[in-house]
């Protein structure tokens, strides 16, 4: 079975700090993809990254950068000096190839405070 | 170009009465996925269907909910007798095809009094 665990209920930082959300997951299946998405306080969820299970390749995308493990399962995303914009919901999915779904972590919510 | 849109963007009805909710996703997109938020929590799956077909509708909760997408195009989510439990935001998603990125739409708030 599939499962995606945010063990990050809460974080809050100041300004231009970094933060790290965890994202850990578990699958049986060798082809899966992982995904990360923002949900601003509009509610709409914004798709930020997706990776394929072979490639581990980290990736960095103007402020954020994501670091996958497949030797820990995770698949870890730093925003790098926070802006209050960034405050929001991250949820952090897992979608298997021989399924048809998106399994989500519970979330992260992260407070940016100026 | 446009996004995925759904209406009503809030719904509120009483307990035992039936709703539809509706999907519009992008054009061209053959995967439509719906999924339901509860409060603090993440969106979970319902239903995916590729083309006007449902191909999978392992998650929907119980014989009152169904969903539709007669064209292939627009989709629509049916509840039954609906039940305070009900209330969340159905969220609506469509992907190129199945295993591509999805992309979401606002979500329906419902509210079951």
């Amino acid at each position: 079975a599939q499962k995606v665990t945010q063990a990050q209920t809460e974080i809050s930082v100041v300004e231009k700090e970094d933060v790290t959300l965890d994202c850990v997951y578990e699958t049986r299946d060798t082809t899966y993809y992982l995904f990360w998405y923002k949900q601003p306080p509009s509610g709409e969820l914004v798709f930020l990254i997706r990776r394929n299970s072979f490639d581990e390749q980290n990736e960095i995308s103007g402020r954020y950068s994501w670091n996958f493990q497949k030797s820990t399962s995770s698949f870890n995303f730093t925003i790098t000096a926070s802006q209050v914009v960034d405050s929001a919901v991250y949820f952090c999915a897992l979608s298997e190839a021989k399924g048809n779904k998106l399994v989500f972590g519970a979330g992260t919510i992260l407070r940016v405070k100026s | 170009g446009a996004g995925v849109s759904q209406t009503p963007s809030n719904k509120v009805t009483e307990k035992g009465k039936y709703v539809e909710l509706r999907c519009d996703p992008i054009s061209g997109h053959t995967a439509l996925y719906w999924y339901r938020q509860s409060l603090g929590q993440g969106p979970e799956f319902l239903i995916y269907f590729q083309g006007t077909g449902a191909a999978d509708d392992s998650g929907l909760p119980n014989d009152r909910f169904f969903a539709v997408r007669p064209e292939g195009s627009v989709s629509t989510l049916k509840i039954q007798r609906t039940e305070r439990g009900d209330s969340a935001v159905y969220l609506c998603a469509s992907s190129l095809r199945r295993q591509e990125t999805q992309y979401f739409g606002p979500g329906t708030r419902l509210l079951v009094l």
